[in-house]
């Protein structure tokens, strides 16, 4: 099973909106609304940041959101600020030989 | 306060083996699933397997099946990773995670809680 195709990484400016993509196949983000997207500082565990395509755990700023169009998700971050400087990771649910399969991985930068 | 804390991390040669234990504290751990994701130095993040609350369900990647066994002791609120036959390639920081729902909602394959980690090393 193939990981999700994220770029490798996006840079912005603070205060800037930036938009990170998540593409699959019809078999993984196209087919079920089980997407979730993981923010990593380096030398932590990851944090989830979107659940279910769009929806955000209790805690989690409303400047992270999340949404899907056919077999390319994605996670757009408003108002970027230092902090969210940090490698982001997308999975879904997979009906393929596995079960879940996650994304690359994409750097953020805050320029 | 959620938590969950792993142990058992190592080096350990090619072909031999290795159990990897995660301690639960916090939550109603048997009414959880409950995962091991894998992350290589420097790589990304690689989902391993995942075992439900009653052990009913369970599911392995490709690249861990047949040589990977999970499993859970409700009684001790404890989850579990047997790794035999380890190669190169299975050398990484491996977290244990929660499902964010309870079994009785349904799990979501998103999880909200995660452990700090233990590194596996296998080299000769």
């Amino acid at each position: 099973q193939s990981a999700l195709a994220q770029p490798a990484s996006v840079s912005g400016s603070p205060g800037q909106s930036i938009t990170i993509s998540c593409t699959g196949t019809t078999s993984d983000v196209g087919g079920y609304n089980y997407v979730s997207w993981y923010q990593q500082h380096p030398g932590k565990a990851p944090k989830l940041m979107i659940y279910d395509v769009s929806n955000r755990p209790s805690g989690v700023s409303d400047r992270f959101s999340g949404s899907k169009s056919g077999n390319t998700a994605s996670l757009t971050i408003s108002g970027l600020q230092a902090g969210d400087e940090a490698d982001y990771y997308c999975s879904s649910y997979t009906s393929g030989s596995t079960y879940v399969v996650f994304g690359g991985g994409t750097k953020v930068t805050v320029l | 306060e959620v938590q969950l804390v792993e142990s058992g991390g190592g080096l350990v040669k090619p072909g031999g083996s290795l159990r990897l234990s995660c301690a639960a504290s916090g939550f109603t751990f048997s009414g959880y699933s409950m995962n091991w994701v894998r992350q290589a130095p420097g790589k990304g993040l690689e989902w391993v397997s995942s075992i439900s609350g009653s052990t009913n369900y369970i599911y392995y990647a490709d690249s861990v099946k047949g040589r990977f066994t999970i499993s859970r002791d409700n009684a001790k609120n404890s989850l579990s990773l047997q790794m035999n036959s380890l190669r190169a390639e299975d050398t990484a920081v491996y977290y244990c995670a929660r499902d964010l729902a309870p079994d009785s909602v349904g799990p979501t394959l998103a999880l909200d809680y995660w452990g700090q980690g233990t590194l596996v090393t296998v080299s000769s």
